[in-house]
């Protein structure tokens, strides 16, 4: 069965130093993976996406993703903090049938 | 605005009521998806309806119930709620994209059971 694992809960930057959010996966084939954004009070918005092509993945507001199948990892960061990327962010893996497994979500502090 | 309206933004209730909540997908996208976001649970996928046919069920509970209609609208239907239903409810729609199929979320519907 698919799965993610976020691995850390909360994170705390101050703004423009760099953003590092970890996420493992697990697939028993090739996944999609997806980084997935939630504002306060706000619906779900899409990243990034990677789906088998290139392994590094740019996406909105600047942040970026690599995909290393020998680590199962999918990383999500970003050069730069701002204070708009405080937020809650999902690593999200799809499954067989398409449906969208989430992580449990890194709440990101960004500190002036 | 991400295309996909759902409605109503907020309701609260009391335990035992029903509850219908709304989702309008995004033109052009045949699949809709419900999941339900708690804060002791995260997000969980509910089901998936692609073009008025049931696809993929997941943590859905028996006094839980949709369905997806023929102009793509889909309903959310919760009964004898209780306390622990208190959830943020999210409706996504679904095209796919260079071989991901890409999922854009509505709002949610913040369902508060008192």
């Amino acid at each position: 069965a698919q799965s993610v694992t976020q691995l850390d809960s909360h994170v705390s930057v101050s703004e423009g130093t760099p953003v590092l959010l970890r996420c493992n996966y697990s697939s028993s084939y090739s996944p999609s993976l997806f980084w997935y954004v939630q504002h306060p009070n706000k619906g779900l918005q899409l990243l990034l996406k990677y789906t088998s092509a290139a392994t590094l993945v740019k996406g909105i507001n600047g942040f970026e993703a690599e995909f290393k199948k020998s680590e199962t990892s999918f990383h999500l960061t970003k050069p730069s903090a701002h204070m708009s990327d405080a937020a809650e962010y999902f690593c999200v893996v799809s499954d067989w049938a398409d449906k969208l497994i989430f992580g449990t979500g890194t709440r990101l502090q960004v500190f002036p | 605005d991400s295309g996909v309206t759902q409605t109503p933004k907020h309701l609260i209730t009391a335990t035992g009521q029903r509850v219908t909540l709304r989702c309008s997908p995004r033109s052009g996208d045949l699949s809709v998806y419900w999941y339900q976001q708690s804060l002791d649970q995260g997000l969980q996928f509910l089901i998936q309806y692609y073009n008025g046919e049931e696809r993929a069920k997941g943590n859905i509970l028996e006094r839980f119930s949709a369905q997806q209609f023929p102009d793509l609208h889909s309903e959310l239907n919760l009964s004898s709620l209780e306390l622990g239903d208190s959830a943020l409810y999210f409706c996504a729609s679904s095209v796919v994209v260079t071989g991901a199929n890409v999922l854009t979320f509505g709002a949610g519907s913040r369902l508060t059971v008192l």
